[in-house]
């Protein structure tokens, strides 16, 4: 079955230094997503991208962070100045269509563990 | 604005016990799509289950049901039979007709005890 890759598992960086997250979502799917989750809490949306350019963002997804598809087949994430409370797990999703979802809804990334000391 | 209530925060059950975890969700749309993912111990999100809203007709896979009410703006799921490996936390989310973002719900954590 496709899976969504996510690398690292796990980083720690300190307050201040720029991280980048990074996916690659399924192959032939042409949507894809970060999603946040702050430790015990619920899975929260930051921004999809569609067609090399950001298609919704939330609140959340200030100027602190941008996304990239810098070739065809990576999706970064890319927090410039980390705070405290940036620490989460970040999760990438790919979808295949706009219009009705995908057979198989979005497909979620293993997720990275992000640690802002 | 869309919002998603999963009032239960946590269950505990024993077992081989059935359990419903409770989905509410709130939409001005009239078309679209509710989920079901779960997230285990590890941390990645599994994909459980899709349902427009359309389709108000139950499913049945396995051990798991879903019992999709529009008129209450429900969508519960039941696990029949519980086993521990169910134990993880589920969230119920919900994505409107316009836009592709997921409305996620506070989620579930379920402990079944053996």
């Amino acid at each position: 079955e496709p899976e969504v890759t996510q690398t690292p598992s796990h980083q720690v960086t300190q307050m201040g230094q720029e991280v980048i997250l990074r996916c690659v979502p399924i192959s032939n799917h042409l949507y894809f997503y970060w999603y946040r989750q702050i430790l015990g809490q619920k899975v929260e949306f930051l921004v999809s991208f569609y067609n090399n350019e950001i298609s919704e963002k939330s609140e959340i997804f200030d100027d602190q962070f941008s996304v990239e598809r810098p070739d065809g087949s990576n999706f970064t994430l890319k927090i410039r100045s980390t705070k405290l409370e940036d620490s989460a797990m970040y999760f990438c999703a790919s979808s295949g269509s706009m219009g009705p979802p995908s057979l198989y809804g979005y497909t979620f990334g293993s997720g990275t563990r992000l640690t802002v000391v | 604005a869309q919002k998603v209530t999963q009032a239960q925060t946590e269950i505990s059950v024993v077992e081989k016990e059935d359990v419903t975890l409770d989905c509410v969700y709130e939409t001005r749309d009239t078309t679209y799509y509710l989920f079901w993912y779960k997230q285990p111990p590890s941390g990645e999100l599994v994909f459980l289950i899709r349902r427009n809203s359309f389709d108000e007709q139950n499913e049945i896979s396995g051990r798991y049901s879903w019992n999709f009410q529009k008129s209450t703006s429900s969508f519960n799921f039941t696990i029949t039979a519980s086993q521990v490996v169910d134990s993880a936390v589920y969230f119920c989310a919900l994505r409107g007709g316009a836009g592709n973002m997921l409305t996620f719900g506070g989620g579930t954590r379920l402990m079944v005890k053996p």
